[in-house]
């Protein structure tokens, strides 16, 4: 079963910094990949996607993501983060299952930006 | 605008009573789904719907029902609500073909059974 592995719940940094967050997949064939973003009381919001082609894609709200194969990781990137990205932030993986195409979600990662 | 709606927002009920928090949207959109987000296990999806009178469990559909009558809505019934369903409730819709990947969610229910 296709499985996304966030492993890192909570992180901290200041404004301005540059940001990572860290997505591992399992699956076989490559899958299409998601970021999506939960700002506070809100419903999730796709932030980037990768079906195929360039595996540096380009999102919303400045942020960046890279689909590397032989790591099975697809992880976000910011180079400046503003006090507004304070967000929890999910990787999800879709592929075709039974003539469905379903989404799976990580866990999730909380970022917390300080000043 | 295009938007996913649901209703109600916050709900607190006891255990038993039956209820129902309804979900539309107004994007034509063919794909339906309901999650549940807790803590530290993201969202798991509960139902999904491919169109009309199309409905298939998820990952955690025990305790729950789901109907497709009408394109845009697409309501999740508990029947005897316990508090192991206290929670985070999202809808999301989605087109049909490759996009339905990219989910539109609705702005969440959050869900208190005492």
């Amino acid at each position: 079963a296709q499985s996304v592995t966030q492993p890192d719940i909570h992180i901290t940094v200041s404004e301005g910094a540059s940001l990572e967050l860290r997505c591992n997949y399992s699956y076989g064939a490559t899958p299409y990949l998601f970021w999506y973003v939960q700002s506070p009381g809100q419903g999730l919001q796709l932030l980037l996607k990768y079906f195929s082609g360039d595996t540096l894609v380009q999102g919303i709200k400045g942020f960046e993501a890279e689909f590397k194969r032989s790591q099975s990781s697809f992880n976000l990137r910011k180079p400046s983060v503003h006090w507004s990205d304070a967000a929890e932030y999910f990787c999800a993986v879709g592929l075709n299952s039974g003539g469905y195409q379903k989404v799976t979600f990580g866990t999730g990662t909380k970022l917390q930006v300080i000043p | 605008e295009a938007q996913v709606t649901q209703n109600p927002r916050y709900l607190i009920t006891v255990t038993g009573k039956k209820l129902t928090v309804t979900c539309s949207q107004n994007m034509n959109h063919e794909y339906m789904s309901w999650y549940r987000q807790d803590p530290g296990l993201g969202l798991r999806q509960i139902y999904y719907s491919m169109n009309v009178e199309v409905t298939d469990k998820g990952d955690v559909p025990e305790g729950y029902k789901v109907s497709r009558k009408e394109k845009r809505n697409f309501p999740l019934i508990l029947e005897s609500p316990s508090p192991n369903q206290t929670s985070l409730y999202f809808c999301a819709s989605s087109p049909s073909g490759r996009s339905t990947y990219e989910q539109y969610f609705g702005p969440g229910t959050r869900l208190t059974v005492t």
